[in-house]
């Protein structure tokens, strides 16, 4: 049962465009979410992360947008540039829990061409 | 970022042979997980800990085990491996009241 889902495996634009990656989650009680960025050969980092309290975060590019009535989070990244290419995966967390544990989505590809 | 590394970073092992990857983070955190990546699934939680000889299972347990005698060693070990444990491992680790978890460079491993 997966409790979180990225659904594009893959996606392509076109350097200075918007990136649009989506994650969609089943569990109502995650409540908070991440994305995480991975290069080929490197563990994944932290990108930015929303609490359920907030619909849309900011960190200079990378804005999270949260929809909580659709279950649905959106990472937009713009400009997109070709530094950006990487695995992105999304994740989800209960706050309430006292684990940490961090559920992850499938991940997408985003290559940003030049 | 957190100092957590893995060893070994590469390993190719017969099946059937047991196996143990190590995670030494230095950060003093609390909690420790243990991830595998595989196409198509993206991170899936093996085990993790939430402090020292406190640990569970996660989604994808079987054929696995995890000791954690110090806060700063997690150990993953494969009792018998099979082909199907090959993958790539990642371990991560997150501080008390924190909500980013860190992670290792990851261990490719091999099963043949």
């Amino acid at each position: 049962d997966q409790q979180v889902k990225q659904n594009s495996p893959s996606l392509s634009v076109q350097e200075g465009r918007i990136s649009i990656l989506n994650c969609d989650y089943t569990n109502s009680m995650f409540d908070y979410f991440l994305w995480y960025k991975k290069y080929p050969a490197e563990g994944p980092t932290f990108l930015i992360s929303i609490s359920s309290i907030k619909d849309k975060n900011e960190d200079g590019r990378f804005t999270v947008f949260l929809n909580k009535s659709a279950k649905h989070l959106s990472l937009h990244i713009v400009p997109s540039q070709p530094g950006d290419s990487a695995v992105y995966f999304c994740a989800a967390s209960r706050g309430s829990s006292n684990t940490g544990k961090l559920i992850f989505g499938q991940g997408t590809t985003l290559q940003v061409k030049p | 970022d957190a100092g957590i590394t893995q060893s070994p970073r590469h390993k190719v092992t017969e099946t059937g042979t047991p196996v143990t990857l190590r995670c030494h983070q230095t950060e003093n955190h609390r909690y420790m997980y243990w991830y595998r990546q595989d196409p198509g699934h993206g991170l899936r939680l093996i085990h993790y800990s939430y402090g020292v000889k406190d640990t569970d299972k996660g989604e994808v347990s079987d054929g696995y085990s995890v000791s954690r005698s110090k806060t700063e060693d997690f150990l993953l070990t494969l009792e018998s491996a099979t082909s199907s444990q090959t993958s790539v491992y990642f371990c991560a680790s997150l501080d008390r009241g924190d909500t980013e978890a860190f992670f290792g460079q990851g261990t490719r491993l091999t099963v043949v």
